[in-house]
């Protein structure tokens, strides 16, 4: 099955900073979705990226599914920005699967 | 509110007991997934049904666990005999399509054995 790495694993901000999270994976893929899982539990959507580049404010998302790597931008990082982000390719059957995440504290 | 439905967000069961818990898709959904997250871990996919068909049940345990998704009505996560290892979120998330189609997920049932 695929592998996805997600990097880094903790990261530590200061309101304001930028950042890029990083999602590698193992084989090609036709679905990659990005969440926000909040400190509350909730897995939030962020972004439905098989290919090419999105953006949604403060944040934006690019694949490139050739080299088989998904990044995550985060400008002007705020304390609401904490929690953990996932990268999920798609598997064989339409299901995610899920890297072990990023955990970000952004701290005011 | 159109979106996933889980339900209930919280259960607690002693050693034993049978745990059941319940998610209704999306309308307009068919496609519906289930995942569960110890605590400090990512998602990890335990089945994924189509209306009264069992498409891949690949990460669900061969032992206690069953699910399904009726004709009519959610569709339902079984686990039997409940053990402590069992204390876990499960989520669902559902689809309108197969292998593209972008998932939609439920706020999670938190699952706690005593």
């Amino acid at each position: 099955g695929i592998q996805v790495e997600q990097s880094p694993p903790d990261l530590i901000l200061q309101e304001g900073a930028n950042s890029t999270l990083r999602c590698n994976f193992s084989d090609s893929v036709n679905n990659l979705q990005w969440f926000h899982q909040n400190p509350w539990g909730q897995l939030i959507n962020l972004f439905y990226i098989p290919s090419g580049t999105k953006q949604n404010g403060r944040l934006s998302a690019t694949t490139v599914a050739t080299e088989r790597y998904s990044l995550l931008y985060i400008s002007s990082s705020q304390t609401t920005d904490s929690g953990v982000y996932f990268c999920a390719p798609g598997g064989s059957q339409g299901n995610l699967i899920f890297g072990k995440g990023t955990k970000l504290s952004v701290k005011p | 509110n159109a979106g996933v439905m889980q339900n209930p967000r919280h259960l607690v069961r002693r050693r034993g007991q049978e745990a059941r818990l319940r998610c209704s898709p999306m309308k307009g959904h068919s496609h519906v997934y289930w995942y569960r997250q110890l605590p400090e871990e990512g998602l990890k996919f335990m089945v994924y049904l189509q209306k009264e068909n069992i498409i891949d049940e690949s990460g669900m345990p061969k032992e206690r666990f069953s699910a399904e998704f009726p004709k009519e009505g959610p569709s339902i996560l079984r686990i039997q005999q409940v053990v402590r290892g069992d204390s876990a979120a499960y989520f669902c998330a559902s689809s309108d399509r197969f292998y593209t189609g972008e998932l939609f997920f439920g706020e999670g049932s938190r699952l706690t054995v005593l």
